[in-house]
């Protein structure tokens, strides 16, 4: 069953330090997400990605963020300079279509954690 | 903006006992998706069930039943025959219909199941 994959499981890293979080959707979705979960804390929102654009960002998205699909294949999330509150379970989703029947169903990668010291 | 409400940070059941978790939201739009997700320790994110708000059926995926209250905006899961497999933090969520389709999350219910 096809599934999205994300790489490294865990990534540590100084403060201060750029990060590349790396997602490998389902090969005929059409639709990216980037969510993230601080331990123990609801799952939020990050950005959303269709057809080679930001569609929709949350607050929690500024400047230090970026995502890109550099190959086609990849969908990458990346921290420019990363803060301690960063630290967080960083998830990536993808789904096929906006029709009705797709049910917007969104499947989710693995998680990366994130520990920023 | 929409938002998702789980009033129970954790419930408890004994195996092969029917639990039910609430969850409320808001919203203006009369067309959008509901989703429960379960988090076990793996953190992995994984679809339980969901409802689109224009079927007033409630959708049912085996041990699984949500009950789907439009105009009270509730959205509940039900599990029966509860398994130790089912212990795990259960995420309510909410989508649009529209084309911002991201997902809003509830807090979470941390489900216990008793042996």
């Amino acid at each position: 069953e096809p599934e999205v994959t994300q790489t490294p499981s865990h990534q540590v890293t100084q403060m201060g330090q750029e990060v590349i979080l790396r997602c490998v959707p389902i090969s005929n979705h059409l639709y990216f997400y980037w969510y993230r979960q601080i331990l123990g804390q609801k799952v939020e929102f990050l950005v959303s990605f269709y057809n080679n654009e930001i569609s929709e960002k949350s607050e929690i998205f500024d400047d230090q963020f970026s995502v890109e699909r550099p190959d086609g294949s990849n969908f990458t999330l990346k921290i420019r300079s990363t803060k301690l509150e960063d630290s967080a379970m960083y998830f990536c989703a993808s789904s096929n279509s906006p029709s009705r029947l797709a049910h917007n169903e969104q499947f989710f990668g693995p998680g990366t954690r994130l520990t920023v010291l | 903006a929409q938002t998702v409400t789980q009033s129970q940070p954790e419930m408890s059941v004994q195996e092969a006992e029917t639990v039910t978790l609430s969850c409320t939201y808001d919203t203006s739009e009369s067309d959008y998706y509901l989703f429960w997700y379960k988090q076990p320790p793996s953190r992995q994110m994984i679809l339980v069930i969901r409802q689109e708000a224009y079927k007033q059926q409630n959708a049912t995926e085996n041990r699984f039943s949500v009950n789907f209250q439009k105009a009270a905006k509730s959205f509940s899961l039900k599990i029966s025959d509860s398994q130790l497999g089912d212990a795990a933090m259960y995420f309510c969520a909410y989508s649009s219909s529209g084309s911002a389709r991201q997902l809003t999350f509830g807090s979470g219910t941390q489900l216990t199941v008793l042996p």
